[in-house]
């Protein structure tokens, strides 16, 4: 069956250390998103990508950057870890006007 | 102000209780209305999907928009424990980029 893997599941770090998650996909879909979720807050979206070699900022982007080499990949890169990035991160994806499938998720915490 | 407001809850009602969660929101030109279960460190997974004004069942489920009042309803019957989990709704515009209210959490009790 097709799905999407987030990793690591959780993960503890330090302010300032450059974090990378991974979101891996088999739907063979064209658009990628990464969004974080915080209590009061919902699904905010940080970046998106409508194919390989198409990045968008979303809401949120400061301080993130994700890039597209390949259609089943789209890496999450926290520059320089900040204690305001404490979160936990979904990875979802569709193909163009249908609905997102959704990652489990990686809680990330930086301390 | 969000551009769409949801009751964060929690909800907490009795086994076979119909249960009601709402959403509004401010933009007249979202088109497409999706409502999302989430389980406990889970991602969320889609429940239902409209595009137009009027119902759409499925099973015991049913999505309600009304985009005269800007206000989604999604309707659970003869709800069960296993229903407990956090709701979302989301909607979006003619574009793949979904806005998503914060979220209800119901617990249903035996």
């Amino acid at each position: 069956d097709a799905e999407i893997t987030q990793s690591p599941r959780h993960k503890i770090t330090e302010t300032g250390r450059q974090v990378t998650l991974a979101c891996h996909q088999t739907w063979n879909h064209n658009n990628m998103f990464w969004y974080r979720q915080d209590l009061g807050h919902g699904l905010r979206l940080i970046h998106y990508s409508y194919g390989v070699h198409d990045t968008n900022k979303g809401e949120v982007s400061d301080g993130y950057s994700v890039s597209r080499s390949n259609t089943e990949d789209l890496p999450l890169t926290l520059e320089s870890a900040a204690s305001s990035q404490t979160s936990v991160y979904f990875c979802a994806s569709s193909n163009g006007g249908e609905p997102q499938h959704f990652g489990d998720g990686t809680r990330l915490s930086i301390l | 102000q969000k551009e769409v407001e949801q009751d964060p809850g929690p909800l907490s009602v009795p086994e076979g209780a119909i249960v009601s969660l709402n959403c509004t929101y401010s933009n007249s030109a979202f088109q497409y209305f999706m409502w999302y279960r989430q389980y406990s460190r889970k991602g969320p997974e889609l429940l239902m999907y409209t595009y137009s004004s009027g119902n759409k069942e499925d099973g015991r489920f049913t999505a309600q928009v009304d985009k005269s009042s800007k206000y989604i309803s999604l309707f659970i019957r003869d709800s069960q424990p296993s229903d407990s989990a956090t709701y979302l709704c989301a909607m979006r515009f003619n574009t793949d980029k979904l806005i998503f209210g914060t979220g209800t959490r119901l617990q249903v009790f035996p």
